[in-house]
């Protein structure tokens, strides 16, 4: 089965701190990873997705197969990160073949003026 | 740009009572998802649709069923609700081209069953 856990539910970072959002996940296959963000009275959107190797809004998201993780990095917080941040894993396959994205839990991110 | 709806931001019903969610996208997108979300528990998948009348149970479908009779709609439907569907419910969208696993959400519909 695969899972994907976000150790963290709350992290509190002061601005122009390094932030890093921990992702873990358990899968067979050769997975597919994504980052994404939901402030404050928005809705959830994508952030970024390992495959296209690209740093969004300062975050970066390095998949470690060896250590089966995917923490999002920024080496500068500023206080619009606030938000709800969740990683979630591609290549769950359904009973009639359809892939689906299984989310982990979520984190928090507070930065602290 | 993707544009997904939800019927209400917020509603009240009563335990026992028939709830419709309507969500409704203008993308021309294949598959919809309905997803509720719980603080601590994150997004949790209840049902998904991958064409028009075609439908499939996500992780938690138990006490929800689902409507699709039309490409752009879908609708979740709780039977008769109970305080423990009490929460945040979230429609999705998503191409079903290979390459593109972006899920585009709508605002949400915040569910109080009393």
């Amino acid at each position: 089965a695969q899972r994907v856990t976000q150790p963290e539910k709350l992290l509190s970072v002061f601005k122009g701190a390094p932030v890093e959002l921990k992702c873990n996940y358990s899968y067979s296959g050769s997975p597919e990873l994504f980052w994404y963000v939901q402030y404050s009275r928005q809705r959830l959107q994508l952030l970024l997705r390992h495959i296209s190797r690209e740093s969004i809004k300062g975050f970066t998201a390095d998949l470690n197969k060896g250590e089966t993780s995917f923490h999002l990095k920024k080496p500068f917080a500023q206080e619009e990160d606030s938000a709800m941040y969740y990683c979630a894993l591609r290549g769950s396959i359904s009973n009639f073949g359809n892939e689906k994205l299984t989310f982990g839990t979520g984190t928090r991110l507070t930065i602290i003026p | 740009d993707v544009k997904v709806t939800q019927s209400s931001r917020y509603l009240v019903k009563r335990t026992g009572e028939k709830v419709f969610l309507e969500c409704v996208q203008d993308m021309d997108h294949e598959n919809m998802f309905w997803y509720r979300q719980d603080p601590g528990l994150g997004l949790r998948l209840i049902y998904f649709s991958y064409d028009v009348k075609m439908k499939e149970k996500g992780d938690i479908p138990e006490g929800y069923s689902v409507s699709r009779e039309k490409k752009e709609r879908f609708s979740l439907i709780l039977e008769s609700a109970s305080t423990n569907q009490t929460s945040m419910y979230l429609c999705a969208t998503q191409y079903a081209g290979t390459g593109d696993y972006e899920q585009y959400f709508g605002p949400g519909t915040r569910l109080t069953v009393t």
